[in-house]
Formats: structure tokens, sequence, C-alpha cells
């Protein structure tokens, strides 16, 4: 079985560029989790959504970051004007029945982002 | 909010030993505690899990122990292998939410 893909799985850009993220969750799942990971900060939720609604946005750190889900098998994550602070790794997880009854995140490979 | 802290951040045992990683958290309602394995160029991935009503996992050589009234849960790996040197997060979710809170992982290596 598939698990979830992001795309793509290196990006080295320039600050001041935007950068696109994308996720495609396991077939079937129908909430979505954007993280980051960086050595400072650990693993942070950065948002979530639940049938391709935003349910908590909290973990956004600035505008410069936006997320949509336009449909159940794919969701982006963007950042404009990137920064060289936000260089991390971002991974997307996704879980079955809404996230609830305890129901375990599946987390992609994750976008490895670098901004010079 | 759920805060999670996880000890150690490194930890080296020989290999056929056992490697014991320790998380706690503050939110006494938190019900829900996974365990996740991350590779060098991977996506952390689900090992174990454990819920509240539950005091303890086991998944061939490796076990999970809850104790609530303290707040903290264990994992335990015996009789270690190669392949078990990864980075493990322990995590915490509270009831009825959605959002894990991740302890700093503990680096774990295995020396053949």
């Amino acid at each position: 079985d598939a698990g979830v893909i992001q795309s793509p799985r290196h990006e080295v850009t320039e600050m001041g560029q935007e950068v696109t993220l994308r996720c495609k969750p396991i077939s079937g799942h129908n909430s979505l989790f954007w993280y980051r990971q960086t050595m400072m900060r650990g693993l942070e939720l950065l948002i979530y959504f639940n049938n391709n609604v935003p349910i908590d946005d909290s973990g956004m750190p600035e505008d410069r970051f936006s997320a949509k889900m336009p449909n159940a098998s794919f969701s982006t994550l963007k950042i404009q004007p990137s920064e060289p602070r936000d260089s991390a790794v971002y991974f997307c997880a996704s879980s079955p029945m809404g996230g609830r009854l305890n129901q375990p995140q599946h987390f992609g490979d994750g976008t490895r982002l670098s901004i010079l | 909010g759920e805060n999670v802290e996880q000890h150690p951040s490194t930890l080296s045992v020989q290999e056929g030993d056992s490697a014991v990683i320790k998380c706690t958290y503050s939110d006494s309602a938190s019900n829900y505690f996974p365990w996740y394995k991350q590779e060098l160029g991977k996506g952390p991935q689900l090992i174990i899990d454990i819920r509240s009503n539950v005091g303890e996992k086991k998944d061939q050589r490796i076990a999970v122990t809850l104790n609530k009234t303290a707040k903290h849960f264990s994992l335990h790996i015996t009789e270690t292998q190669p392949e078990d040197s990864a980075v493990y997060f322990c995590a915490a979710r509270g009831q009825g939410a959605q959002k894990l809170v991740f302890g700093q992982g503990t680096r774990l290596t295995i020396n053949p």
C-alpha cells in the first residue's frame, strides 16, 4: 500500500522565493497534518485538516505560511516569501477517521527545505 | 497545553543489551501515547502505542509501560540489534484532541 507521498524530497532556493510543498495522504484517511522538524525546536505541528477543512492553524509561524487542501488526496504548504530561518524538514502525516479515537498518524518521508 | 519531556537525548548500548527511553507528560487528561522511530532521511514511523486504560503493551522485542499517576511512560527495547539504531520520539495526545505533542527525541546507537 502506498504511504503518504511528499514532493519534492529536497528543495533549495534563494530567500524571497515562493516555495510550495506537496502532500498526498493515504487513501481513505481524512485527517492531514503538516509538521516542521528542526534541531532546535523538534517536531512542531503547523496545521491540520479534517475532511479538507483547516481545523487548527495555531502552529503556523507567520502569515508567510499558508496551507490548502483542495481535495481529499492533495494538500500544499506554501511559504511566500521564504527566509533562511524557514530551512527545516517539513513532514506531512495522515490518519483515518478524523484522527479521533486515537487513530495513529502516518508520516511521509518529508521535504528537506534549504533557503539560502 | 501539553508538554512532553524525553530522556535521555542520546543513548548508546551494546548489541544484545536492553535500552530504555523515558517520557513525562504534563496534561493528566492525555490518553494516547505513541512511539515513533525515525531513521536517517525518513519520516517518523509508528512502532508501538498505548492508551491510558492499559498499563503495559508488548510487541516482540518492544514494550511500552504507562504510569498514569506519575504521568510518565517508557519504551523498552530488549535484545537490541544494529537496525534498532535510530532516533526515537515519544508523543502524547489529550482526550478528544487530535494534536500530538512530541518529545525532543532520543538518538539510540547500538554498538556491535
